[in-house]
């Protein structure tokens, strides 16, 4: 499976965007890109998922290099609800693969 | 009511017991995945099912069973418990295959291995 680098940790202001990084360099064509994030205690929950296009729904936006090579996923307005562990994934097929994630910070 | 609920929510136990976590869901997903998490990393896939007759090993699956007693239903088993167990564990579910369907989880067991 293909392996993403996500930064360990991030903050972000309360009311303001959050913008998290993922790289993916080793990429394959067939891989979609999926968020999910882990509020505290509680298990993974689906944020977002892309293949090529931009992709917005109503908890995020997510933005996928033209190369596929990284994407980033786009809080508008960020909550402290939002406070959590952020997790991209590559996935070509029904297994989950999960790395480290970032941990966003929310500061009021 | 939540659709994914796993049994028990936290439980200790001795090293060498048997143990059984339960998941059971109302979502009608055909798909059941075992996942555990330690502290401070993602999550690694114990075993998944695609149906009641399926069982698949997942990256870290010794020490571990499972049983899909129904299409709701999927117990995870600890035939021996021992100290390194000791993990949060998450049961998910996802409706029909491929590489994006999103995969719905539990809300975890905490497990203590004295």
């Amino acid at each position: 499976d293909a392996k993403t680098t996500q930064p360990n940790s991030m903050e972000s202001n309360e009311e303001e965007p959050v913008h998290l990084p993922c790289n993916h360099s080793t990429i394959s064509g067939t891989d979609y890109i999926h968020w999910y994030r882990q509020l505290p205690s509680q298990g993974p929950e689906y944020v977002i998922h892309g293949l090529t296009s931009n992709v917005n729904n109503r908890m995020a936006s997510l933005a996928i290099a033209e190369d596929r090579k990284s994407s980033t996923l786009i809080l508008h307005r960020a909550t402290l609800r939002d406070a959590a562990v952020y997790y991209c994934i590559l996935r070509d097929n029904d297994k989950i693969i999960f790395g480290k994630g970032t941990r966003l910070h929310i500061l009021p | 009511d939540a659709d994914v609920t796993q049994t028990p929510r936290n439980r200790i136990t001795k090293t060498g017991k048997r143990i059984m976590l339960e998941c059971s869901q109302t979502k009608g997903h055909d798909r059941m995945y075992w996942y555990r998490q330690d502290p401070g990393l993602g999550l690694r896939l114990i075993y998944y099912s695609f149906d009641v007759k399926d069982i698949n090993k997942g990256e870290i699956s010794d020490g571990y069973s499972v049983s899909r007693q129904a299409q709701a239903k999927f117990s995870l088993s600890l035939e021996s418990a021992i100290p390194n167990q000791t993990a949060l564990y998450f049961c998910a579910t996802s409706g029909s295959g491929g590489p994006y369907n999103e995969q719905f989880f539990g809300p975890g067991t905490r497990l203590t291995v004295l």
